[in-house]
């Protein structure tokens, strides 16, 4: 079936709004991971989900970011109040959960201009 | 905690030139160990894995080692293409679901 989906592919918006990011993973996978790359940086880990409860919060850089998943399926990144530092790809990524050695699939992320 | 780290890049290369891309780690237990590649404009895809000591994942000719007596997980590649220009990612599977990424090094590959 369809890869993870992620929406909007690009997102601008002005200091001081709120936004939601949203992801569809792959059908069947219970475990969903989000992750913030910024420019010339590597993968920082934000929030993990088994199925719809989030186990390992602990990567969520303040207050202000929060997620959400629902029907073991779908999830959604908010983050309140943006600020220009916020400004970053934000990725999603499944797998199949249970088993250690499983793969991570990733989305093509949303790219977010905090103007 | 679970690390990792990478070479610092860019790494730039003339085609067919021998590639190698340092990975190190840090990590209780016995970690599952991946390279994640991200083709301009694309996302992160699995280029290969390795699940236990002494396993070489490989694909599309590049191939990388799981060292647990130097915690290393090298990338290797006999002879480079420029469609190899990417950015590569090691990363780690510890002892619960989180995955842990290094920084990334980036590979330019010249005709």
């Amino acid at each position: 079936g369809a890869g993870v989906s992620q929406s909007p592919s690009n997102k601008v918006t002005e200091k001081g709004k709120d936004v939601e990011l949203r992801c569809d993973p792959i059908s069947g996978h219970t475990a969903l991971y989000w992750y913030r790359q910024s420019l010339g940086q590597g993968l920082e880990f934000l929030i993990y989900f088994q199925g719809n409860s989030a186990p390992d919060k602990s990567g969520l850089p303040s207050d202000r970011f929060s997620a959400e998943r629902t029907g073991g399926s779908v999830s959604t990144l908010t983050i309140q109040r943006t600020q220009q530092e916020d400004s970053a790809v934000y990725l999603c990524a499944s797998s199949l959960a249970g088993n250690l050695k499983n793969i991570q699939y990733f989305g093509a992320g949303t790219r977010l201009s905090v103007l | 905690g679970d690390s990792v780290t990478q070479m610092e890049g860019p790494v730039t290369l003339s085609e067919e030139a021998f590639l190698t891309i340092n990975c190190t780690y840090t990590a209780t237990g016995y970690p599952s160990l991946f390279w994640y590649v991200q083709y301009p404009g694309e996302g992160l895809q699995l280029l290969l894995k390795a699940t236990k000591a002494d396993d070489k994942g490989s694909n599309k000719g590049f191939e990388a080692t799981y060292r647990k007596e130097t915690t290393s997980f090298h990338l290797e590649k006999g002879s480079v293409q420029v469609s190899d220009s990417a950015v590569y990612f090691c990363a780690l599977q510890g002892g619960g679901q989180n995955f842990v990424f290094g920084p990334g090094t980036r590979l330019s590959v010249l005709p």
